[in-house]
């Protein structure tokens, strides 16, 4: 179990530029989230994936995100045209699944701040 | 929809005194309950969850919490506080149903200090 990897940790970009961030989930997972976690708050939902299949989106999640695990292992979100409100960190989640089980706790990477100019 | 609720958002105490960190919940059906500590700059790392056996829940860290039902609360105790406790603590609670596909909803948080 080496944990659940995000990579950069860190982002600075200007406002209006994309960028895309990684997230590596515990190997065996096959359920990943996504939240996003603004100063003083705590993580909101953005999205969920079950395997490679995209499941759930929050209502956070605006046209400008889009978010793939192609092949039910890593996960990326993209955020397109970035623009000053989208500055928090965003956090990687995944547990293992099966069936109905929702008891079993979902296992944090580090995050990626991100910070627009 | 569900909501947490965390009286406090920084509960500052003494090194070797009682740690009290609150939270309730909003919901029709008693949630999975979870509590995470979060280090500056770092991920959640779980402390304990409840699930539906003991209503007394024992962490990591020497914290425990207690589910009260009556109370809809789930408030998480460390009996003596280490200054390596220092942090933000969520409680966070998930919909036993999977139509929910069983998504963290989060408190606000507290931030525990702890005086030398």
């Amino acid at each position: 179990d080496t944990g659940v990897s995000q990579d950069p940790r860190h982002k600075i970009t200007k406002r209006g530029q994309n960028v895309t961030f990684r997230c590596d989930p515990i190997s065996e997972h096959n359920r990943l989230y996504w939240y996003r976690q603004t100063l003083g708050q705590g993580p909101e939902f953005l999205t969920y994936f079950q395997n490679e299949a995209q499941l759930e989106k929050s209502r956070l999640l605006s046209d400008r995100f889009s978010a793939e695990r192609p092949k039910g292992s890593f996960s990326t979100l993209e955020i397109q045209r970035t623009e000053q409100g989208d500055s928090a960190m965003y956090l990687c989640a995944s547990s293992l699944g099966q069936g109905a089980t929702g008891n079993q706790p979902q296992h944090f990477g580090d995050g990626t701040r991100l910070s627009i100019l | 929809a569900q909501s947490v609720t965390q009286l406090g958002s920084h509960v500052s105490v003494s090194e070797g005194a009682l740690v009290l960190l609150r939270c309730n919940y909003s919901s029709s059906v008693p949630p999975y309950l979870f509590w995470y500590v979060q280090y500056p700059n770092q991920g959640l790392q779980l402390l304990l969850k409840y699930t539906s056996a003991a209503t007394l829940v024992k962490g990591i860290n020497g914290f425990e919490a207690e589910f009260k039902k009556s109370e809809t609360s789930f408030h998480l105790t460390k009996p003596s506080a280490h200054m390596s406790d220092a942090a933000e603590y969520f409680c966070a609670v998930s919909d036993r149903s999977g139509g929910s596909n069983y998504k963290l909803t989060f408190g606000k948080g507290t931030l525990l200090t702890v005086n030398p």
